[in-house]
Formats: structure tokens, sequence, C-alpha cells
């Protein structure tokens, strides 16, 4: 198992510019949350899914959207970057709440940046 | 919603001593809580972690206790070693029932350095 893979590892975006962070997991995970990480601060949480075409805001969920059409992938949109957007972006999945493991597994992160 | 306070923000214990991170957290419904550790420029790993059922757990040199009534949790690192050089980060989170996430909400971590 690859586990939960993000891409792209780096991205610079200019200020109104649109990107799509890319995240997969082959854990056959029902649940996938989408955190970011601010330099100095713990994780905040963007959107997470806790399935095919089910998704929910999370704490700071402004200038962000999600989709998921899959089981496996779960995309994050950024539509008009700004600099607050800036940050480390990490993609994590977790069994169904019924299972004995609530753990969360992350992927190895994107590092962000826009000026 | 829930918030979670994490103490020190940064611990410097000598080779062989005793480390404890401390966390509280304000939502009473609160119910599983772990523990990750994230190494420079790397993803966060989970390295233990407690639902409130359990006042204490271990796992070799790291141990985790829980305070419901103080909503409180800590963990404790025996015999540091170098490697355990790292940010910590405590969560907490209301794993409730089948269809529900288990959104976690994260302290603002600790910076453990381990000196020879």
């Amino acid at each position: 198992n690859a586990g939960v893979t993000q891409t792209p590892k780096f991205r610079i975006l200019k200020i109104g510019q649109s990107m799509t962070l890319q995240c997969t997991q082959d854990m056959n995970h029902n649940y996938m949350y989408w955190y970011r990480q601010d330099p100095g601060m713990g994780l905040k949480l963007i959107y997470y899914s806790v399935g095919a075409g089910i998704t929910d805001k999370g704490e700071v969920p402004n200038g962000y959207n999600v989709s998921r059409s899959t089981t496996e992938d779960f995309p994050l949109r950024l539509e008009l970057a700004a600099p607050s957007q800036t940050s480390v972006y990490f993609c994590a999945s977790s069994f169904p709440s019924g299972r004995s493991s609530y753990e969360q597994y992350f992927g190895p992160g994107t590092r962000l940046t826009v000026t | 919603g829930e918030n979670v306070e994490q103490h020190p923000s940064t611990l410097s214990v000598q080779e062989g001593d005793s480390a404890v991170i401390k966390c509280t957290y304000s939502d009473s419904a609160s119910n599983y809580f772990p523990w990750y550790k994230q190494e420079l420029g790397k993803r966060p790993q989970l390295i233990i972690d407690i639902r409130s059922n359990v006042g204490e757990k271990k796992d070799q040199r790291i141990a985790v206790t829980l305070n419901k009534t103080a909503k409180h949790f800590s963990l404790h690192i025996t015999e540091t070693q170098p490697e355990d050089s790292a940010v910590y980060f405590c969560a907490a989170s209301k794993a409730a029932g089948a269809g529900t996430a288990s959104k976690l909400t994260f302290g603002t971590g600790t910076r453990l350095q381990v000196t020879l």
C-alpha cells in the first residue's frame, strides 16, 4: 500500500490564480480530511468527507472547495489564491468511526506559497 | 466548537530524563485524544492515543493519561533519546458513531529538544 499520497509536493502561486491539490488513498478508507498547517502552529481542519459524494466544512473552509467522486480521491480546490493561503496542506484518511481504530493517516503534505 | 490548549510550547531535556506535555480541552463530549509526532518537514505520525473510557495507556517509553473531570490529558516520555526530538501535537475529537467523522482539533504543538 502507498497509503495517502499528495501532489504536488511544492507549488508557488500568484495572487488570484487557481489550483487543485490532489489526494489519493489506497487503504479503502471511507473518511478523508484536509488540514492546513501554518508555520509554528497546529493543524486546522478545512473540509472532510465521510464517503463518495458527501463532504462537509471544517474549521477554516473559506477560500476552498472540495469534491469526492470516488472513495480513493479527495481533491482540494483553491479558486482565487490569496497570501493568507500560504501554508502546508495535509490530506488524511481514516476508517469509519465504528471500526476499532480512529487513527488518521496523513499524506506527505503540499507546501504552497502564494505571492 | 472544541478548543485545545497545549503547554509548554518548547521543552528542552537532557537525554535520559523524562518529558511531560500537557493539554486541556473545552468540549466535555470529546472522547478521543491522539498524540502526533512531527519531525521537521515530515507528516504527523500517531504515537499514542486514548479514549475517554480509559484513564491511562502505555506503549514502551510513552504513556498518556486522561483526566475527564478536569478535561486535561498529558503525554509522558521516559528515558528520552535524541531521536525523540520533534514537535508533538495533542488533539481531541468527538468520535461518535457510524457516519460521523473524527474531526480533530489540534493543540499548537510542543517543540521537544533532547540534548546529550
